[in-house]
Formats: structure tokens, C-alpha cells, sequence
């Protein structure tokens, strides 16, 4: 079945580092990739999202590009702020009749001045 | 987008009580989610909600503990029966427009 693997946190940088949090899928067809953010004490909201290989979403100063070859969907900052702490979600919408969205485990991100 | 409003945002119970959620979309859609977030872990999908027919429950999850109305295209409630403390959690509604899933706020559940 679909499933997502994402790295596991805490994952702690400081001021103006550079992120990476890993996400691969598993999946038949050509899902739908996602990356939710939730910031503290707020709801889950959409980060950035790409809907076919190749695709490079981007949000926020955040990227991830979907590769197909790598069944990989990596979220990306160049430099991160203190306002980026949050839980970050990636998640998977299958192509076929069952779209349910398949989340990641969550990656708590905290970001220290 | 959509714009959702869920309520309560929190709310502490006692245990054997009920608690029921409201979750209202600014617009029609046709199915309404359901999850659930236990601390620390990542989002379950409880029941997805029709409007004119009974709720589709995930398994481990059924409708005795988890009763689930949606009266109109714009509005579900969401009712945990006969809680334990195992139920605290967060609860979040949630909708779908062509790829996207818009949350609400969620309802922070402490039961005690």
C-alpha cells in the first residue's frame, strides 16, 4: 500500500542554517506530494505541494521537488528564522479511486536565535 | 481555499461523559474528514462524512464511539462517546477542494 517515511526529529538549528527534512513514498501512479506546516498552537496548514514528477513547489523560502526516480519529496530552506519552528508534515495524495492523504509521522523543527 | 471554524477549540472532560465537535466550511463540499492527532504522532483518519448517508469509518474506529452527523453540505459534528483518558487528543476537522485538504483549528481534548 501508499506509505510515507519521514525523518525523524527533533530536528534543532540555529539562526540561518540550512534545512533539510527527508521524505520518500511509496506509491503506484503518480501521487500528489505535500508538505503541511504546523506551527505552535495553530492548525496544520499547506506548505507547499507539487502534483507530477519533475514539479518543484515552493512556499516561504521553502522548496521540495518531486522526484520520480527517487520516490523522494524533500522539504529545503536556505536559511532558516526562529518563525519556522513548527511540525512539519509531508504527505501523499494516491492518483487512482482511494485519494485518501497518507501522512508522514511529522518532524518537529526548532529553530534557536 | 476554504475556510474552516471548529468548536470547541479545547475543552477538558471528565471521563464516562461526551464531548461533541462542530465543524462549519464556508462552502459546499462533499465529504467532510475526520482525524485524530495523539500527542507527539501523526494525523489518523477517523471517518469521512457524506452529506445524506452514513460516515465511513477507518478501522479500530467505529460509529458507537465516534457517532458522526453531517446535516448539510457545510456541516458535520463529530461526538466522542464515553471518554477515557486515551481520548485526549487533538481532533480536526478537515476538507478537500481538487487536491488540497484545509483544516480547522482542531479541538484540543483533555479528559481527565
Amino acid at each position: 500500500g501508499n506509505s510515507v517515511t519521514q525523518m525523524e526529529g527533533p530536528v534543532t538549528l540555529s539562526e540561518e542554517a540550512f534545512l533539510t527534512i527527508n521524505c520518500t513514498y511509496t506509491a503506484t501512479g503518480y501521487p500528489s506530494l505535500f508538505w503541511y506546516v504546523q506551527y505552535p498552537g495553530e492548525g496544520l496548514q499547506l506548505l507547499l505541494k507539487a502534483t507530477k514528477a519533475d514539479d518543484k513547489g515552493s512556499n516561504k523560502g521553502f522548496e521540495a521537488t518531486y522526484r520520480k526516480e527517487t520516490t523522494s519529496f524533500h522539504l529545503e530552506k536556505g536559511s532558516v528564522q526562529v518563525s519556522d519552528s513548527a511540525v512539519y508534515f509531508c504527505a501523499l495524495r494516491s492518483a487512482g479511486n482511494n485519494r485518501k492523504l497518507i501522512w508522514g509521522l511529522g518532524t518537529s523543527l526548532a529553530v534557536n536565535p | 481555499s476554504a475556510v474552516i471554524s471548529q468548536k470547541p477549540s479545547r475543552d477538558i472532560c471528565q471521563r464516562g461523559t461526551s464531548l461533541t465537535i462542530q465543524c462549519q466550511v464556508d462552502s459546499q463540499v462533499t465529504m467532510m474528514f475526520w482525524y485524530r492527532q495523539q500527542p507527539g504522532q501523526s494525523l489518523t483518519l477517523i471517518a469521512t462524512a457524506n452529506q445524506g448517508s452514513e460516515a465511513t469509518y477507518e478501522s479500530g474506529f467505529v460509529i458507537d464511539k465516534f457517532p458522526i452527523s453531517r446535516p448539510n453540505l457545510t456541516f458535520s459534528t463529530l461526538t466522542v462517546s464515553n471518554m477515557s483518558p486515551e481520548d485526549s487528543s487533538i481532533y480536526l476537522c478537515s476538507v478537500d477542494l481538487m487536491v488540497e485538504a484545509f483544516f480547522g483549528q482542531g479541538t484540543r481534548l483533555t479528559v481527565v
